[in-house]
């Protein structure tokens, strides 16, 4: 049973500050890595995709992958109110597969 | 573009009884999925269909659940019958390639049952 593991939080930030999330997984196969954030009351939404080793920047967010570790992460920079909810890892090799998410509460 | 579909959105119903949940994909999406969201967990894909045929439900509890995608368009999702531990999101997702090849899912607004 493949399994994707993150810090359930919440992880609680000052507004302007960087946000870390973390996020490891057990199957040495999979290829694919995602990043979903899910607004309270809401579904999940895309915000990042990560294939290669090393980091992929798309505006505030930056996904770093590291395969030999197993270790997918998420830094929010400039964090502001409205980046507050659950970001949930995801990992494809023939199937999507989440972990349980990290809750972000930004703070004004 | 219209996005998924669900309904109902919310139903509550006593343990034992059976429940249908409907959804339709994104026009032209050839892979759909099924989730099932318990209440601080993340989505545990329930089954997974690519146009009308099966391509995982190794998470599906067959003995009461069941699903179905008949034309590879519409699909849905049954549970009869329910148990208390079935309160839950229930959340649709449609993708364009398979799902092997991308986890860009597009996901519906889901549908929330309580069973009392």
């Amino acid at each position: 049973q493949k399994e994707v593991e993150q810090n359930s939080g919440p992880l609680s930030v000052p507004e302007g500050a960087i946000a870390s999330l973390n996020c490891t997984y057990s199957d040495r196969v999979s290829q694919s890595f995602f990043w979903y954030r899910q607004y309270s009351g809401k579904s999940p939404e895309l915000i990042m995709s990560i294939y290669s080793n090393g980091d992929k920047e798309d505006g505030r967010f930056t996904a770093q992958l590291n395969k030999a570790s197993q270790y997918v992460s998420l830094l929010i920079r400039d964090s502001q109110p409205s980046d507050s909810a659950t970001y949930l890892c995801a990992v494809n090799d023939y199937k999507l597969s989440f972990g349980a998410g990290t809750t972000v509460t930004v703070r004004a | 573009e219209a996005g998924v579909a669900q309904s109902p959105r919310y139903k509550i119903i006593e343990k034992r009884q059976s429940v249908a949940f409907w959804c339709n994909p994104i026009s032209g999406h050839a892979t759909l999925y099924w989730y099932q969201q318990i209440l601080g967990q993340g989505p545990k894909l329930l089954i997974q269909f690519q146009n009308n045929g099966v391509v995982d439900d190794s998470q599906l509890p067959k003995d009461r659940f069941s699903a179905e995608r008949l034309k590879g368009v519409d699909s849905t999702l049954k549970i009869q019958p329910a148990k208390l531990e079935d309160s839950a999101v229930y959340l649709c997702a449609s993708s364009f390639a398979v799902a092997s090849n991308t986890g860009e899912l597009f996901f519906g607004e889901g549908s929330r049952l309580t069973v009392l």
